[in-house]
């Protein structure tokens, strides 16, 4: 059990296009998701903390306007990067949980931006 | 600010014997400890978890270890097998923020294992 998807599990972008990553929850209902950037060799970096049906609570330092986050239903939140950069290429992961205290995590997407 | 601190950034063990990963955290108010373990390219994979009410947990191969007062926390893996080889992350949470984050994770920086024939 416990199980959570995401999709694509890698992107390549042209500079100045969005693109939208999508994370779900396959067997149980997650009342909060995560999302997190892990750099090279480098822990993984909270970006923001959504919870079904309002808005992501974003960390410090992440801008809200260029990583956009929904949080539709209790199984599938989205995070889209607008505009995005050669400095967004990065390994964003996302986690899930149904309000205990375990995360369980996607498998990743691997971003690339040329 | 780093509040969860993995002093070691890898450890080479000998497959049968015993791998010991330490962590070590500075909030007081965490509460729920976890141990997290990632392959390259892939999302962390939960092993095994500690509530501050407990100083042990076991499941199977996997123990552990939480000394409160030294705010440090060890997992034991007996014996090492070198599908074990990879990065092992320590996470921890607090109960002031389950109401607003809900659950929001502090992790370390991770230790790279490798389990050696």
């Amino acid at each position: 059990g416990a199980v959570v998807s995401q999709h694509p599990s890698w992107v390549i972008c042209k500079s100045g296009t969005s693109v939208k990553i999508e994370c779900r929850s396959l067997d149980f209902q997650a009342t909060t998701m995560f999302w997190y950037r892990q750099f090279p060799k480098q822990s993984l970096m909270l970006m923001a903390t959504s919870n079904e049906g309002s808005k992501a609570t974003y960390e410090q330092g992440v801008e809200k306007d260029k990583f956009l986050i929904n949080h539709a239903s209790l199984t599938l939140s989205t995070l889209t990067v607008t505009s995005a950069h050669p400095e967004d290429s990065s390994f964003y992961i996302c986690s899930a949980s149904q309000g205990a205290d375990t995360q369980y995590f996607g498998p990743g997407t691997r971003l690339t931006v040329l | 600010d780093q509040q969860v601190k993995q002093n070691s950034p890898s450890l080479s063990v000998q497959e049968g014997r015993i791998s010991i990963l330490n962590c070590d955290y500075t909030n007081s108010m965490f509460d729920y400890f976890l141990w997290y373990k990632k392959y390259p390219a892939e999302g962390p994979t939960f092993l095994i978890s500690i509530s501050s009410i407990k100083d042990k947990n076991e499941d199977g191969r996997f123990t552990v270890f939480l000394n409160k007062s030294a705010k440090h926390l060890s997992l034991h893996i007996v014996p090492s097998q070198p599908g074990d080889s990879a990065v092992y992350f320590c996470a921890a949470s607090a109960v002031a923020d389950r109401g607003s984050t809900l659950g929001r994770l502090y992790f370390g920086r991770g230790t790279q294992l490798t389990v050696w024939p």
